[in-house]
């Protein structure tokens, strides 16, 4: 049952601590999403890959988030320095890829930041 | 540029009772429609999508949405709701290629005995 699986789970961190996030994504797939899901935001779109390549980071904080995909298989999320309004449950999720736009995209848990 | 609104953040309903959440969409091109699930703690899981074809889609769970192109809605409906159906549930709408997705804020499904 090919899923995609994200670490850590839940991690509790200090202001201005490093904090990264990993993902893999499902064997195949060619597409990685980040996305940040908080209650008063609600869904909101970080950055995506295809192919390792980032297509798309607007969505981004520049001057503390990056996102990279080092090979294939593992995506990460990194906030340096971390502030207590980074306190979001964060997804990855991926998908095919093709370009007529009908993949839909496969979610992971989730990771829950907690930046006191 | 794509856009979604869900209309009704929370909706409640009864045990057997019919479920109807609401979508309505705004693109520039031919949509491809998605509902997603989420329960708690969980990620976001399909239910249903549409690209082309036959109109009323039927997805897990009992699930079901139209697409009225003339209306621009997709709504989501089930005939009789079950306990296990609370959930958020989120519509959205292809953006380009690469299925990039834009999500509506999503609607929290309560059900009640």
């Amino acid at each position: 049952d090919a899923r995609v699986t994200q670490t850590p789970r839940d991690k509790v961190t200090e202001m201005g601590q490093e904090v990264t996030m990993r993902c893999q994504p499902i064997l195949g797939h060619n597409t990685v999403f980040w996305y940040r899901q908080t209650m008063k935001q609600g869904l909101e779109l970080l950055a995506y890959f295809r192919n390792r390549a980032p297509l798309d980071d607007s969505g981004m904080p520049k001057d503390r988030f990056s996102a990279e995909m080092p090979d294939a298989t593992l995506a990460t999320l990194k906030i340096q320095p971390s502030e207590p309004r980074d306190s979001a449950v964060y997804f990855c999720a991926s998908g095919l890829g093709g370009t007529s736009g009908i993949d839909e995209q496969f979610f992971g848990p989730g990771t829950r930041l907690t930046v006191l | 540029a794509q856009s979604v609104t869900q209309l009704g953040s929370h909706v409640s309903v009864s045990e057997g009772a019919l479920v109807l959440l609401r979508c309505n969409y705004s693109s520039s091109v031919p949509p491809y429609l998605f509902w997603y699930v989420q329960y708690p703690n969980q990620g976001l899981q399909l239910l249903l999508k549409y690209t082309t074809g036959a109109t009323l889609v039927k997805g897990i769970n009992g699930f079901e949405a139209e697409f009225k192109k003339s209306e621009t809605s997709f709504h989501l409906t089930k005939p009789s709701a079950h306990m296990s159906d609370a959930a958020e549930y989120f519509c959205a709408v292809n953006s380009g290629g690469y299925n990039k997705l834009i999500f509506g804020a999503g609607t929290r499904l309560a059900v009640h005995p």
